[in-house]
């Protein structure tokens, strides 16, 4: 079966410090893998997605980054994080062009002091 | 472009009354309708999706909800609620390479 894991769970960053957040997933090929940010417990913003290996679209021009070096894994980064960063950080996977839905990862809550 | 509206920023219930949460979509094409619930500081989590057949979708939970061509809407809805039902619902519209998702709807389920 398909999973999706997410890390870490939490983290507490100074400002200025970089960042790198990863997802993983488990039992499929070929996913189309995202970032989200939710602020304040509420609505989600499409920060980065990916179609393939190498292929990055970005929603949002920010301080952070997305890399996808292997097939199943997507990385979040930022070289200098801002106050402004702190959120929490969903990542999700779906299969292609098609009908089906989201599984998302069960997010990072990033506090940046 | 695929969108779709959630009108109520918070829907509060007595527990064991009926609730509803609503949602209208606006695409070009046939809509891919979702609901998604998440609790605090967990991921979202899959409740139901309407693709095509039937208006009324079972979902998760004893959640349902009706697809509603004409007035565009596909309103998330349950019988009796649950104290354990409060969180936040996320209606959502499936576009080619990505998801449209509503603003969210805090949904508060009283004792």
């Amino acid at each position: 079966s398909q999973t999706i894991h997410q890390w870490p769970a939490t983290l507490v960053q100074p400002v200025g410090s970089p960042l790198s957040l990863e997802c993983t997933v488990e039992g499929t090929s070929n996913p189309n893998l995202y970032w989200y940010r939710q602020a304040a417990g509420r609505g989600l913003q499409l920060l980065f997605y990916s179609v393939g290996i190498g292929q990055i679209s970005s929603e949002v021009p920010q301080n952070l980054s997305a890399s996808r070096p292997q097939d199943r894994q997507f990385i979040l980064s930022s070289k200098k994080l801002l106050l402004s960063d702190s959120g929490f950080y969903l990542c999700a996977w779906s299969v292609g062009q098609g009908t089906g839905g989201y599984t998302f990862g069960s997010g990072t809550r990033l506090t940046v002091v | 472009a695929q969108s779709v509206a959630q009108p109520e920023d918070q829907v509060n219930v007595a527990e064991g009354n009926p609730l509803t949460v609503k949602c209208t979509y606006s695409v070009s094409g046939n809509p891919y309708l979702f609901w998604y619930v998440q609790y605090p500081n967990r991921g979202l989590q899959f409740l139901l999706k309407y693709i095509t057949g039937d208006n009324l979708v079972k979902g998760s939970y004893g959640f349902e909800a009706e697809f509603n061509k004409s007035q565009t809407s596909f309103h998330l809805k349950k019988p009796s609620a649950l104290v354990s039902d409060s969180a936040l619902y996320f209606c959502a519209v499936r576009d080619i390479n990505d998801m449209r998702f509503g603003a969210g709807t805090r949904l508060t389920v009283k004792p």
